[in-house]
């Protein structure tokens, strides 16, 4: 099965919003709301920003938020730092009977 | 404090086996299922594996099927990756990654990750 569509890449200066979306499937993305998102810094473990589409896990910065229309959810970053910058991950479940939790291809994020 | 720490991993030739450990503290380890994630070279992140929390199910991605088997000793806080028959396109960082407890616990909620081990395959 494919992995998640993200964007390779997006930007923003500080103090801007940007979001990053990925799109998936009625089997995964859009069919459940079990959607999560993470953020990896260079030669670090990724961490969990985002879970269940618009949850935020205790310590998370309030600048993130989560969404989701039909098939593709969305990381939204406000008030961009330039400590945002990262690669970017989402995942879903899905009801596939061979998978259970696919990926994203990535999003690096670049803080001008 | 959760912690995860993976060990295990190394450099192995094509056909070969590796077996990583990761050892949880810091929550009550039979309550939560577990996975294993890994990082291919300058790659995204790829879903390898899952177990419940008693261990009794398991899950595993169309590239490792069959060759790769998750396990776990809820009595020493410690999951596995039994890797067999490991294939160059193996080679990875594979971390072990928390999840939810409960009945819903096919959800990639994985809140706490280990720093990962490598594991390189090639002759």
């Amino acid at each position: 099965q494919s992995a998640l569509t993200q964007p390779a890449s997006v930007s923003g200066s500080p103090g801007q919003s940007i979001t990053i979306s990925c799109t998936g499937t009625s089997s995964d993305v859009g069919g459940y709301n079990y959607v999560s998102w993470f953020q990896q810094h260079p030669g670090k473990a990724p961490k969990l920003m985002i879970y269940e589409v618009s949850n935020r896990p205790s310590g998370v910065s309030n600048r993130f938020s989560g969404s989701k229309s039909g098939n593709t959810a969305s990381l939204t970053i406000s008030g961009l730092q330039a400590e945002d910058e990262a690669d970017y991950y989402c995942s879903s479940y899905t009801s596939s009977s061979t998978l259970y939790v696919l990926f994203g291809g990535g999003t690096k994020l670049t803080v001008l | 404090e959760v912690q995860l720490l993976e060990s295990g991993g190394g450099l192995v030739q094509p056909g070969g086996s590796l077996r990583l450990s990761c050892a949880a503290s810091g929550f009550t380890f039979s309550s939560y299922a577990m996975n294993w994630v890994r990082q291919a070279p300058g790659r995204g992140l790829e879903w390898v594996s899952a177990i419940s929390g008693s261990g009794g199910t398991t899950y595993y991605a169309d590239s490792v099927k069959g060759r790769f088997a998750i396990s776990r000793d809820n009595s020493q806080n410690t999951l596995y990756l039994q890797m067999n028959s490991l294939r160059a396109e193996d080679t990875a960082v594979y971390y072990c990654a928390k999840g939810p407890s409960g009945v819903g616990w096919l959800r990639p909620n994985f809140d706490y990750w280990g720093q990962g081990t490598v594991v390189t395959v090639s002759s």
